[in-house]
């Protein structure tokens, strides 16, 4: 079955800290894997995209990476921001253009 | 980024009445797709739309959903009588022809059935 799982469900992170959201995912044929930032009541918006190739990209203080082998995938935000406070949906691309949507890390940035 | 507008932004309804839901692409388009979240669940694919003609379903767009795209901009999403359980964020996203195949999804239009 086609199907993304993240982790952890939720967090708390103090202003200007670090943190890592994983994903795992199961679709084939996978294309690419994407993260997504979805702010109360908004839609996704796409942060990175990762092709099979390709071990990390960054987006600002957004990095990801991607193992293809392990099908697994990590999303680390750096230096915090209040305006981080979200809900990251790692997203899987596979067969014709279809999408796979993990539950979302919901993250909370507190000053 | 191609910009997506949704209307309403919120809509409330009776079960059993009809609601259709509007996308706006601003910019031009070939694909569309609409998907839902239901309050704390995953967002799931619901249908895609090319050509003006549904190229792809998923097991939840029954038949009390249809598409269309009547005047060749706003792309609609009908559901003919409302469940309790169609209370959901309708999210429309969009995708340009060639190249990339980015979705850019909309704001939302949030469902409350009651």
């Amino acid at each position: 079955k086609n199907q993304v799982e993240q982790s952890p469900q939720s967090l708390i992170i103090l202003e200007g800290k670090n943190c890592t959201l994983q994903c795992n995912y199961t679709v084939s044929p996978f294309s690419n894997l994407r993260w997504y930032k979805q702010d109360t009541g908004r839609g996704p918006v796409s942060l990175t995209i990762m092709t099979f190739s390709e071990n990390t990209k960054s987006n600002g203080r957004y990095t990801a990476t991607l193992d293809a082998d392990t099908k697994q995938s990590s999303l680390h935000i750096t230096a915090s921001q209040l305006s981080d406070s979200a809900s990251y949906i790692c997203v899987a691309h596979y067969g014709n253009n279809r999408l796979a949507f993990g539950k979302g890390n919901q993250v909370v940035v507190i000053p | 980024e191609p910009e997506v507008t949704q209307t309403p932004s919120h809509q409330v309804t009776q079960m059993g009445q009809e609601v259709i839901l509007r996308c706006v692409p601003i910019s031009n388009h070939l694909y569309f797709y609409w998907y839902r979240q239901i309050l704390g669940q995953k967002v799931e694919f619901l249908v895609s739309f090319y050509n003006n003609e549904i190229s792809e379903k998923s097991e939840i767009f029954d038949d009390q959903f249809s598409v269309e795209r009547p005047d060749g901009s706003n792309f609609t999403l009908k559901i003919r009588s409302t469940k309790l359980e169609d209370s959901a964020m309708y999210f429309c996203a969009v995708r340009m022809a060639g190249g990339t195949d980015t979705q850019y999804f909309g704001p939302g239009t949030r469902l409350t059935v009651l």
